[in-house]
């Protein structure tokens, strides 16, 4: 089975821009999550999406959104980007909810300039 | 919400000395899962515990879950260069820890 995969991989925006990421994950699993990871504030949860809706959401503010299409692929899409916003992207998929053992793409490095 | 603490934030170790990571829930949690994150690396999971005093093995990693559930810890026997990267606990809803990181020196 092909693992998670996320699009791209490295990306550079500037202040005020919006990002749109993407996350496939493993074939038949229906839940997929999102964190951010930064040095200092570890593995931050943004939004788990389960079967095209949104079941669980961190403490984000409406900046960030998400979505999942109907073959459970899942975007992300920051808007005004901050510095601050600089970080790793990681989606994570399982077969139920973040019950169950998630599967982690290699993430996508975001540089806020 | 729930929290979910754990500690140490960093251990070096010397190879062959023991380690050990605690996870620490303010709530009573469903079940606790661990992942360990090599250098450069995403995530990677590792194991999942259900039952209260549960207590599972992996060659020399032992993982516990307390008799309240809420509760955790790894312990790795002999450590190797092969376990360095950062360990992370996570209660359900995507609250991870902040993570352990180890280093170890050969």
């Amino acid at each position: 089975k092909a693992g998670v995969t996320q699009t791209p991989r490295y990306l550079i925006k500037t202040r005020g821009q919006q990002v749109t990421l993407s996350c496939s994950p493993i074939s038949g699993h229906r839940s997929v999550s999102w964190y951010q990871q930064t040095p200092g504030q570890g593995l931050q949860f943004l939004f788990e999406y389960f079967s095209e809706t949104q079941r669980n959401k961190g403490n984000f503010p409406g900046r960030f959104s998400g979505r999942q299409f109907s073959n459970s692929r899942s975007e992300m899409n920051v808007s005004t980007l901050e510095l601050g916003d600089s970080a790793l992207y990681l989606c994570a998929s399982s077969l139920g909810r973040t019950d169950y053992e998630q599967y982690f793409g290699p993430g996508t490095r975001l540089t806020v300039t | 919400g729930q929290q979910v603490m754990q500690i140490p934030q960093y251990q070096h170790v010397q190879e062959g000395e023991d380690f050990t990571t605690y996870c620490n829930s303010s709530t009573t949690l469903s079940n606790i899962q661990w992942y360990k994150q090599r250098p450069g690396g995403h995530p990677v999971f590792l194991i999942q515990l259900v039952k209260s005093g549960e207590v599972k093995k992996q060659k020399r990693l032992t993982f516990q879950f307390g008799e309240a559930k809420k509760n955790s810890s790894l312990h790795i026997t002999a450590t190797q260069t092969t376990d360095v990267g950062t360990y992370f606990c996570a209660g359900q809803s995507g609250r991870f820890g902040a993570g352990t990181r180890l280093t170890v020196k050969p």
